[in-house]
């Protein structure tokens, strides 16, 4: 089955950009999506397909692709963005099963 | 509003059953694929198990496969997950979660989480 491979964790100054990758073979085929986790809480969908915002997700969140590795910027971080961050995407066999990264923690300075 | 709400989550010896719940609400809960998601304490997303939006597709991951079913009844509006022959790893927090209209491969919205804890 797929993997999909995240930083654990990075730090950004408040106002700065952080880029967070997500890295797997299934994102040669497939769009990732990105899920934003704060302590207690279920996930929330920041991003998805090609750079898509759900409503109400702040437009400083964006998403690119690249080969086998996505991406979500943040650009301009606020304190409220300090979360966990998944990526996700479909098997690269193309059977809806489905994969999750390990996640990466955002700290934000 | 649109709303998923899990129950049924508790504690359970290893080796015996559990049916989780998830009641959808404010939207055409029969159009839309379900997905069932767990985060073990401490650790990241898991994906455990899609139904499609009528019952008759389902898909596991290898690791709830052949233990785990996942179902739907959908004039009750209402999704389950059946856990058979619980193991410690199995605890987690259990989220239900809706296929993104837009794009199939990404989960909209979530429930709140249920506790399953596995433990003698």
């Amino acid at each position: 089955s797929s993997e999909l491979t995240q930083d654990p964790a990075v730090s950004v100054a408040l106002g700065q950009t952080v880029r967070i990758t997500c890295q797997g073979d299934s994102l040669r085929k497939y769009y990732a999506s990105w899920y934003q986790q704060k302590p207690g809480q279920a996930p929330v969908v920041v991003i998805y397909g090609k750079n898509n915002r759900p409503s109400g997700i702040p437009d400083r969140f964006s998403g690119s692709s690249s080969g086998n590795t996505a991406s979500l910027t943040i650009t301009g971080a606020q304190a409220e963005d300090e979360a966990d961050y998944y990526c996700n995407s479909r098997d690269s066999s193309g059977i809806p099963l489905y994969v999750f990264g390990s996640g990466t923690k955002v700290t934000v300075l | 509003q649109v709303q998923l709400v899990e129950s049924g989550g508790g504690v359970v010896q290893p080796g015996r059953s559990l049916r989780l719940s998830c009641a959808a609400s404010g939207f055409t809960f029969r159009s839309y694929a379900m997905h069932w998601v767990r985060q073990a304490p401490g650790k990241g997303l898991e994906w455990v198990a899609i139904i499609s939006y009528d019952g008759s597709s389902k898909y596991y991951a290898d690791s709830v496969k052949g233990r785990f079913t996942i179902s739907r009844d959908n004039p009750k509006n209402t999704l389950y997950l059946q856990m058979n022959s619980l193991r410690a790893e199995d605890t987690a927090v259990y989220y239900c979660a809706r296929e993104e209209p837009l794009d199939p491969d990404a989960f909209d919205i979530w429930g709140q989480g249920t506790t399953v804890t596995v433990s003698s």
